[in-house]
């Protein structure tokens, strides 16, 4: 099956910097999306992105579908930027689209 | 307000009592889902259904059963649960049709405990 790969696996940022988030994946895809699962636990759409560039307020994701990786940028970054930061990709399947999950990553922003 | 509903949000039961989580929409979507996240595992599949009267096996069914007789709910039931059970459940849902995908939404998740 697709492999869906995210780096790095763990980041701590002063508060302020600027990161960048890494999503590779194996094989053609038709949607991608990127989530924040907060210290609470809870999962929040970011970005629904299958290709292109878009922006919300300090966070931007770009996808390079042909290339096969996805970006999301965080800039000037706060306190409650801090959780997991999954990348999920679309295939299709015989039974219809199938969502696979990335491994995340944990980012940790300090004061 | 566009939203999954998961209840409980919190369980602590016991070996082999039965149990319900239920799962509600209000974005009228076909496509619903349960998955399961462990540490160090990640996010795993239970069960998905693509409308009203269809479900299907995702990557982790075994326990766990799912009934689709309504298009806003997907309750996932445990007949007999067990410690290996023990997890933060998400249920999800979003719209598919004619070809089309949408994003997928996320309730805020259930915390189950099997001792």
């Amino acid at each position: 099956g697709i492999q869906v790969e995210q780096s790095p696996p763990d980041l701590i940022l002063q508060e302020g910097a600027n990161s960048t988030l890494r999503c590779n994946f194996s094989d053609s895809v038709n949607n991608l999306q990127w989530f924040h699962q907060n210290p609470w636990g809870q999962l929040i759409n970011l970005f629904y992105i299958p290709s292109g560039t878009k922006q919300n307020g300090r966070l931007s994701a770009t996808t390079v579908a042909t290339e096969r990786y996805s970006l999301l940028y965080i800039s000037s970054s706060q306190t409650t930027d801090s959780g997991v930061y999954f990348c999920a990709v679309d295939i299709l399947t015989g039974g219809g689209n199938k969502l696979t999950f990335g491994t995340g990553t944990q980012l940790k922003v300090e004061l | 307000e566009a939203q999954v509903t998961q209840n409980p949000r919190y369980l602590i039961t016991v070996t082999g009592k039965k149990l319900t989580v239920t799962c509600s929409q209000n974005m009228n979507h076909e496509y619903m889902s349960w998955y399961r996240q462990d540490p160090g595992l990640g996010l795993r599949q239970i069960y998905y259904s693509m409308n009203v009267e269809v479900t299907d096996k995702g990557d982790v069914p075994e326990g766990y059963k799912v009934s689709r007789k309504e298009k806003r709910n997907f309750p996932l039931i445990l007949e007999s649960p067990s410690p290996n059970q023990t997890s933060l459940y998400f249920c999800a849902s979003r719209h598919t049709a004619g070809g089309f995908t949408g994003e997928l939404f996320f309730g805020e998740g259930s915390r189950l405990t099997v001792l």
